[in-house]
């Protein structure tokens, strides 16, 4: 099957700093990615989809200064979390899917933990 | 508004069967997919159905009636691994996956 990447795995920072975890499709383009974010006990929560070349589209309540996401090419991208701080804390997740296949499964990364301290 | 409900926890013991249902409604419907996530993990994809019926898949099978909103994740041959939580998402009319909120699923031996 596809497989996706993310890096790195965990990060640990102090609030007011900026984190950026990318997400890969290896062996497959991504024309759209997702990126999730759950907390412990909790479903998963879309947070944003961007297809390649094209600003992301936020869901309602996620801001888009502080969670800035690139998606620069059909393999890679990238999620900044801006001014991170202890609420930003989370288990951030991201998929992708290629529509030129006609599949419609997405495919996870393995996740990445954020602790802001 | 769309949807998803299934139940929040279920225990079954080693080697029995277990069913975890999934009721939905969705702005359309363009298939309905079954994932498992252990604890601190990404989801791993299960099952994926669009046409109404029984998809089996070695000890995993999932059905869909279309007509009911009605879906069922089935488990047979319980093992302690398969503790986890079971994540069912509907694709709607847009392409995007609406997400229950997860059944956990814990393996009593």
């Amino acid at each position: 099957g596809a497989v996706v990447s993310q890096h790195p795995s965990w990060v640990i920072c102090k609030s007011g700093t900026s984190v950026k975890i990318e997400c890969r499709s290896l062996d497959f383009q991504a024309t759209t990615m997702f990126w999730y974010r759950q907390f412990p006990k909790q479903s998963l929560m879309l947070m944003a989809t961007s297809n390649e070349g094209s600003k992301a589209t936020y869901e309602q309540g996620v801001e888009k200064d502080k969670f800035l996401i690139n998606h620069a090419s059909l393999t890679l991208s990238t999620l900044t979390v801006t001014s991170a701080h202890p609420e930003d804390s989370s288990f951030y997740i991201c998929s992708a899917r290629d529509w030129t296949s006609g599949i419609n499964e997405q495919f996870f990364g393995p996740g990445t933990r954020l602790t802001v301290l | 508004g769309q949807n998803i409900d299934q139940p929040t926890e279920m225990t079954a013991t080693e080697g029995a069967i277990v069913q975890i249902n999934c009721t939905y409604q969705t702005s359309g419907f363009n298939g309905l997919f079954w994932y498992q996530q252990h604890a601190g993990e990404a989801p791993t994809f299960l099952s994926y159905n669009v046409l109404d019926g029984l998809e089996e898949k070695g000890r995993f099978s999932s059905f869909l009636s279309r007509s009911k909103g009605y879906s069922y994740l089935l488990l047979k041959e319980l093992q302690m691994k398969d503790s986890a939580s079971y994540l069912c998402a509907v694709m709607d009319s847009n392409y995007q996956l609406i997400w229950g909120a997860g059944t956990k699923l814990i393996i009593k031996p």
